[in-house]
C-alpha cells in the first residue's frame, strides 16, 4: 500500500515552454503532499507544501509564479513549471501524507526535467 | 528551525564488510527520523524510521539504526554490506509541527568494492 506515482518519469522541453508534473496517490487520499527538488548529487529541498482545495506554501525562495501547484483532489496533485528555462532542470520528487498530522511520507519515483 | 547533518559525503567499503552512515539533527522537540536510500535517477526507498519506543530500529535489506537523544543522532548501521548496497543514504528529520515537511541531511555517497 502507500504508492505515489509521478508523470512523466522524464521530461525534455524547450526553453520558454512549460511542463506539467503529476503526483498520484495510488491506493490512498492524500491530503497533503510536498513537492521536493533535487540538484544533480545534491540533497533534497523542499518547494511547498500542497494541501487538497486550498493554496499551496511555498518555502523562501521558491518562486510561486513560476512553480504553479495545484491539488483538486485528494489523489493528484500538479506541478508546472512555467516559462521553463536551463535552470530549471532537476529531479523534481513528490511525497503525500496519508493522514492529517502524520509525518511519514511517500514518495513518488521522481521526475527528470532537463530543459534546452 | 530543524537541521539534519551527515558529516560523510562519501564512504568507501569492501564487500561483506561492517558499516556505519553518521546522521546528526537539531530539532527542539522529540524528532521523527528516517533514513532513506536513493539509486540513481531514482526516487527515495524508506529504510526505516523512529517515532517512539524501542531507540534500536530495524529496516529492511538488514538495516539498523539507534536513536541517541544525549548526542542528538541516529546512526545507521549493516553488519555486512552487499554490492547493491551502493547508492546515496539520506536521513531526515520531521516533527509535530504545523508544516510537518521533512528537512533532509546532504546525504553519504555509499560506493561498495568487491
Amino acid at each position: 500500500g502507500a504508492v505515489v506515482s509521478q508523470h512523466p518519469s522524464w521530461v525534455i522541453c524547450k526553453s520558454g515552454t512549460s511542463v506539467k508534473i503529476e503526483c498520484r496517490s495510488l491506493d490512498f487520499q492524500a491530503t497533503t503532499m510536498f513537492w521536493y527538488r533535487q540538484f544533480p548529487k545534491q540533497s533534497l529541498m523542499l518547494m511547498a507544501t500542497s494541501n487538497e482545495g486550498s493554496k499551496a506554501t511555498y518555502e523562501q525562495g521558491v518562486e510561486k509564479d513560476k512553480f504553479l501547484i495545484n491539488h483538486a483532489s485528494l489523489t493528484l496533485s500538479t506541478l508546472t513549471v512555467t516559462s521553463a528555462h536551463p535552470e530549471d532542470s532537476s529531479f523534481y520528487i513528490c511525497s503525500a501524507r496519508v493522514l492529517a498530522g502524520a509525518t511519514e511520507q511517500f514518495f513518488g519515483p521522481g521526475t527528470r526535467l532537463t530543459v534546452l | 528551525a530543524q537541521s539534519v547533518t551527515q558529516p560523510d559525503i562519501h564512504i568507501t567499503v569492501s564487500e561483506g564488510a561492517s558499516l556505519e552512515l553518521r546522521c546528526n539533527y537539531s530539532y527542539g522537540a522529540t524528532p521523527y527520523l528516517f533514513w532513506y536510500v536513493q539509486s540513481p535517477g531514482q526516487g527515495l526507498q524508506l529504510l526505516l524510521k523512529y517515532f517512539s519506543g524501542d531507540t534500536l530500529v530495524q529496516g529492511i535489506k538488514g538495516f539498523e539504526a539507534e536513536f541517541k537523544r544525549s548526542q542528538s543522532s541516529f546512526n545507521l548501521r549493516k553488519p555486512s554490506v552487499h554490492w547493491s548496497d551502493a547508492a546515496e543514504y539520506f536521513c531526515a528529520v520531521g516533527g509535530d509541527t504545523g508544516r510537518r515537511a521533512l528537512t533532509f541531511g546532504s546525504g553519504t555517497r555509499l560506493q561498495v568494492q568487491p
